[in-house]
């Protein structure tokens, strides 16, 4: 298996300009998690979704995130419009899920985004 | 609510040498405690977990850790440092039932192993 595959691997966009980030999980996985990483707060969970469902975004910051996964082997998570302050690594990952917190997580390498 | 403490932002230490990385945690009920490693410009690697049964747990790379109820800690271990083990260590937890799959990460813990 290729594991988590993320792209764009780096993004440098302007303020204001509309940034999708894409995630494929492992096949087979029926988890995936969105984290954004920074040095100021962390590795912090955004969204995760369970067969394709959104089970918990209490960690999307504002309205300007969105996320998305159509179907078990794609995800998106958008900003829109995008500020300086988004700025960060964010990584997708995936696991066997099925309730269990003991499954796990697989990371992608991240996409780096820079708004400028 | 779930959290998890790691005091250190940066470890020292020379290779060869044995190294404690620490954690501590916070969940109501029995937790679920993982080690992952984030080598630079890569995704985290899962290094170990603790689900139930012995408290010593050992995983890849010769790390190691020990989960100790009363102090609610799980520090990680190893032997014999090597220069090649130098990166960001993140500890995580989720709690064994009712809290499905979220898993709270640390701040992460910089480990510097140096000739």
């Amino acid at each position: 298996d290729a594991g988590v595959i993320q792209s764009p691997r780096h993004e440098v966009t302007e303020m204001g300009q509309e940034v999708t980030l894409r995630c494929k999980p492992i096949s087979g996985h029926n988890s995936l998690f969105w984290y954004r990483q920074t040095m100021m707060r962390g590795l912090e969970l955004l969204i995760y979704f369970n067969n394709n469902v959104p089970i918990d975004d209490s960690g999307m910051p504002e309205d300007r995130f969105s996320a998305k996964m159509p179907n078990a082997s794609f995800s998106t998570l958008k900003i829109q419009p995008s500020e300086p302050r988004d700025s960060a690594v964010y990584f997708c990952a995936s696991n066997l899920g099925g309730g269990s917190g003991a499954n796990v997580l697989t990371f992608g390498a991240g996409s780096r985004l820079t708004v400028l | 609510a779930q959290s998890v403490a790691q005091p250190e932002d940066q470890v020292n230490v020379a290779e060869g040498n044995p190294l404690t990385v620490k954690c501590t945690y916070s969940v109501s009920g029995n937790p679920y405690l993982f080690w992952y490693v984030q080598y630079p410009n890569r995704g985290l690697q899962f290094l170990l977990k603790y689900i139930t049964g012995d408290n010593l747990v050992k995983g890849s790379y010769g790390f190691e850790a020990e989960f100790n109820k009363s102090q609610t800690s799980f520090h990680l271990k190893k032997p014999s440092a090597l220069v090649s083990d130098s990166a960001l260590y993140f500890c995580a937890v989720s709690r064994l039932t009712g809290g499905g799959n979220k898993l709270t990460f640390g701040t992460g813990t910089q480990l510097k192993v140096e000739l």
